[in-house]
């Protein structure tokens, strides 16, 4: 069956260092997303991508790059983490065709910056 | 500016109706989604608006009021399985680029 997958499912780190959270959906969908989630906020967009080497700055991407160089893989990298940036992190991925547009979503990465 | 509303948390009971209500304001509007997500796990698709009216799907239905900038999610036989929060996400198009919006999500607490 398709999936989306994310890894590591929980990580500790320490302010300052660089950490990348992998996505990777056999569904063989276009379009990818990141978001974050905090209580209060609900779910804001980071990155997203329409296709390979396409990429987008979402609501909240300060902080944050992605690359898409397959159609499977859209990893997430915090370039110097912050404890703000302590949150859970969900990838996603839609097909982009016909009218729903509905997102898939991983299972969610609980990043704990120190 | 782009701007999603709805209830932080409801209660109800086993057995009874709930109506979760979602405004909005956006400049690209194209499509409403609820999504249902339990507690520690990931936000699982439960329902579409972009016409106007009510979808329905078994024991769910969602409204849409494109003029008024509402929806609602219509939860009916209530069970204790329904404890979760309910996501209300705005498709955006404004830019060139399909984006959704969520709202904060609403916190459903169903008691016995």
């Amino acid at each position: 069956d398709a999936e989306i997958t994310q890894s590591p499912r929980h990580k500790i780190t320490e302010t300052g260092r660089q950490v990348t959270l992998a996505c990777h959906q056999t569904w063989n969908h276009n379009n990818m997303f990141w978001y974050r989630q905090d209580l209060g906020h609900g779910l804001r967009l980071i990155h997203y991508s329409y296709g390979v080497h396409d990429t987008n700055k979402g609501e909240v991407s300060d902080g944050y790059s992605v690359s898409r160089s397959n159609t499977e893989d859209l990893p997430l990298t915090l370039e110097s983490a912050a404890s703000s940036q302590t949150s859970v992190y969900f990838c996603a991925s839609s097909d982009g065709q016909g009218s729903s547009y509905e997102q898939y979503f991983g299972p969610g990465t609980r990043l704990t910056v120190t | 500016g782009q701007n999603i509303d709805q209830p932080t948390e409801m209660t109800a009971t086993e057995g009874a109706i709930v109506q979760i209500n979602c405004t909005y304001q956006t400049s690209g509007f194209n499509g409403l989604f609820w999504y249902q997500q339990h507690a520690g796990e990931a936000p699982t698709f439960l329902s579409y608006n972009v016409l106007d009216g009510l979808e329905e799907k078994g024991r769910f239905s969602s409204f849409l009021s494109r003029s008024k900038g509402y929806s609602y999610l219509l939860l009916k036989e209530l069970q204790m399985k329904d404890s979760a929060s309910y996501l209300c996400a705005v498709r955006d198009i404004s830019g060139g680029y399909n984006k959704l919006i969520f709202g904060a999500g609403t916190r459903l607490a169903v008691h016995p």
